[in-house]
Order: structure tokens, then C-alpha cells, then sequence
């Protein structure tokens, strides 16, 4: 299976200041139809977890244009550009290239 | 609105049986593919289980094949999970979790998830 590694584990940020989560696969996440499949997931303390980004960059109909992503390969990288209190959860990558699909141990974003 | 209503969790014990429902509304259910996604308390999210649109493709994760069985029913807008030979880390909140369109991208539709606890 595809490892997801994601760094860090804990991230206590101040509010509204950027935050960067970032995301390694064990293998190229780049899938025969040249599409790659990295997603971003948030999940609020005592929610559902929530898409937030689909195919490395593209964000769910809305999700704050405060929340990006980015990267190719194996190295993808979520960005806040100024956290809300709102986005205190942990938040999931997950690959869908490789079956089966794999998410990273996730990130407690938290403020300080 | 997408909803998905999870229901059937509880407490069982080890070795035993519990069948998850999952009902679906808001959307042409027969026309998307589903997942099983569970978290155990304080872990992580882990996939375990995906069937296509007309059942004709199903797949388990390792941890969990040959004792689950994913199923649909497209006339009731259901799906559901039959857990056999439950194990102790069998204990987590399921998901039932609706794909965008392709399994890829994820699931962009989750229910609330229902509590399953396997202890004696």
C-alpha cells in the first residue's frame, strides 16, 4: 500500500497567521490518465470529515479560498494563508491513485 | 441536500455479527459509487471498503476481507456493511461515505458515522 507521511503532527498556529501542512507519498501519485490524485480533508472536532481539495489543487464548492494546495509527484503541500479559528480540526491527505486509498495520520491544527 | 444516515452500530462481542446500514437521499444513489470509511477513538481515517454504482466492482482493504461484505440495494437507496468475526480493533466509528464521481477524488459526502464497539 501507499504510504502518506504527513509533517507535522501537531501545528499550533496564531490567528491569522499562514499555516503549511505538507504531504509525502511512498510512491508517485501521478495516475496513467495524467491526473494525480491528492485530496485534503478536514475534520472539525466532533464532525464528519469534509473534502476540502480534490487533484492536488482544486477546492470543493465552499471552501475558503484561504485554503490551497499544491505540489506533484510524491511532495504536496496544504496552505492556510491566514487561519481562522474555524479551522482548528485535524486535517487528512489521501491518495486515490494507487488502490487502495491511503490517507496520511493527519494534522491537528490547533491555536495558540 | 445529500444526506447519509448511518445506523446499526453498537456494542458486540468478540467473534460476533453487526450489519451497518447507510441511508442515502438527496442524490440519484444508484448513479454513484459508495465507501466504508472508519476511524477508531482517537486514530486515524481508514478506508475500508468500496463498491461502484451497479455493485459490479467491490473492493476491501486487507484488514478486513473475508470477514466484511459491502452490499447496495439501489431501489431502497441503501448501503450496508455486514461485519463478521469482529475483533476488538474492529472498534471505530464507520462512515458511509458517497465518491464525487470518481473513487479517486475522495469522498466529498460523509455521514455522521455510527459507533461500533467490540468488547466482552
Amino acid at each position: 500500500d501507499v504510504v502518506m507521511t504527513q509533517s507535522p503532527l501537531s501545528l499550533p498556529v496564531t490567528l491569522g497567521q499562514p499555516a503549511s501542512i505538507s504531504c509525502r507519498s511512498s510512491q508517485s501519485l501521478v495516475y496513467s490518465d495524467g491526473n494525480t490524485y491528492l485530496n485534503w480533508f478536514q475534520q472539525r472536532p466532533g464532525q464528519s470529515p469534509r473534502r476540502l481539495i480534490y487533484k492536488v489543487s482544486n477546492r470543493d464548492s465552499g471552501v475558503p479560498d484561504r485554503f490551497s494546495g499544491s505540489g506533484s509527484g510524491t511532495d504536496f503541500t496544504l496552505k492556510i494563508s491566514r487561519v481562522e479559528a474555524e479551522d482548528v480540526g485535524i486535517y487528512y491527505c489521501m491518495q486515490g491513485t494507487h488502490w487502495p486509498q491511503t490517507f496520511g495520520q493527519g494534522t491537528k491544527v490547533e491555536i495558540k | 441536500e445529500v444526506q447519509l444516515v448511518e445506523s446499526g452500530g453498537g456494542l458486540v462481542q468478540p467473534g460476533g455479527s453487526l450489519r451497518l446500514s447507510c441511508a442515502a437521499s438527496g442524490f440519484t444513489f444508484g448513479s454513484y459509487s459508495m465507501n466504508w470509511v472508519r476511524q477508531a477513538p482517537g486514530k486515524g481515517l481508514e478506508w475500508i471498503s468500496y463498491i461502484s454504482s451497479s455493485s459490479s466492482t467491490i473492493y476491501y482493504a486487507d484488514s478486513v476481507k473475508g470477514r466484511f461484505t459491502i452490499s447496495r440495494d439501489n431501489a431502497k437507496n441503501s448501503l450496508y456493511l455486514q461485519m463478521t468475526s469482529l475483533r476488538a480493533d474492529d472498534t471505530a466509528v464507520y462512515y458511509c461515505a458517497r465518491d464525487s464521481g470518481t473513487a479517486r477524488t475522495g469522498s466529498n459526502y460523509w455521514g455522521q458515522g455510527t459507533l461500533v464497539t467490540v468488547s466482552s
